[in-house]
C-alpha cells in the first residue's frame, strides 16, 4: 500500500536557523506532491506543491522542497526560520488517485 | 470571501447516536472530501465525491455515510457503527480534475467528542 512516512514528529529550532523536513513516499508510479501547513488555530492550507518539471519548488513564506525520484523524497527546507514558522507540516502524495497525508511534523520556533 | 465552513466546531454526542457534521462550500468546486485527523496518524480519507450525486469511499469508511444532493454541499453521517468517533473531523474541496491533483482546500474543522 502507499505510504508517506515523515521522519520527525517533533522539531524546536531558535529563530534564524536553518529547517528541513524529511518527508519520503512509497510508490513507485508517477506521484504529485504537497507540502500542507496548519497554523495554530487556522485550517490546513498549501505551502507548495510540485506536479513536473523543475524538482525543486518554491512555495509561500520562503520554503521550498526538492523532489528527489531516486530517493523517493520530497523535504521541505527553509533557510532561516521565524517565530510565525510555528505550526504543523503535513507532506501529501497523490498516489492513483487518492491524497495520503504524513503524519505530520509539529514544529516550534523559539524567539 | 470564498471557503469552507464546517459547523458545528465542537460536537458532543452519547454514544450510540448519529450525528451529521455540515460542509459547505462557496467555492464552485467540484470535489469534496471528508477526513479524519488523529494525533500521529496524518490525515485519513473517509469519503469523497468528484461530482453531484456520486462520491466514493476511502481508506476507512466503515462507520460513516455521506451524501452529496448539491455541489455546495457535503455532510457525514458518524452512525452508531463507528467504533472510535471521537476525533477532529476535516473536510476539504478542489477544483474538478484527477482526484487528489488539484490542491485542496480545508475548513476549520469539527471536533467531536462521543460522552
Amino acid at each position: 500500500a502507499q505510504s508517506v512516512s515523515q521522519h520527525n514528529h517533533h522539531v524546536i529550532l531558535s529563530e534564524a536557523a536553518s529547517l528541513e523536513l524529511g518527508c519520503n513516499y512509497s510508490y513507485g508510479g508517477t506521484v504529485n506532491l504537497f507540502w500542507y501547513v496548519q497554523y495554530p488555530g487556522q485550517h490546513l492550507q498549501l505551502l507548495l506543491k510540485y506536479f513536473s518539471g523543475d524538482p525543486l519548488v518554491k512555495g509561500i513564506k520562503g520554503f521550498e522542497a526538492e523532489f528527489i525520484k531516486s530517493k523517493f523524497s520530497f523535504n521541505l527546507r527553509k533557510p532561516s526560520v521565524q517565530w510565525s514558522d510555528t505550526a504543523e507540516y503535513f507532506c501529501a502524495v497523490n498516489a492513483r488517485g487518492k491524497l495520503i497525508f504524513g503524519t505530520g511534523t509539529l514544529l516550534a520556533v523559539q524567539p | 470571501d470564498g471557503g469552507i465552513t464546517q459547523s458545528p466546531k465542537y460536537l458532543f454526542r452519547k454514544e450510540g447516536q448519529n450525528v451529521t457534521l455540515s460542509c459547505e462550500q462557496n467555492l464552485n468546486h467540484d470535489a469534496m472530501y471528508w477526513y479524519r485527523q488523529d494525533p500521529g496518524q496524518g490525515l485519513r480519507l473517509i469519503y469523497y465525491s468528484q461530482i453531484v450525486n456520486d462520491f466514493q469511499k476511502g481508506d476507512i469508511a466503515e462507520g460513516y455515510s455521506v451524501s452529496r444532493e448539491k455541489k455546495e454541499s457535503f455532510p457525514l453521517t458518524v452512525t452508531s457503527a463507528q467504533k472510535n468517533p471521537t476525533a477532529f473531523y476535516l473536510c476539504a474541496s478542489s477544483d474538478s480534475g484527477i482526484v487528489g491533483n488539484q490542491p485542496q482546500h480545508f475548513g476549520d474543522g469539527t471536533r467531536l467528542s462521543i460522552l
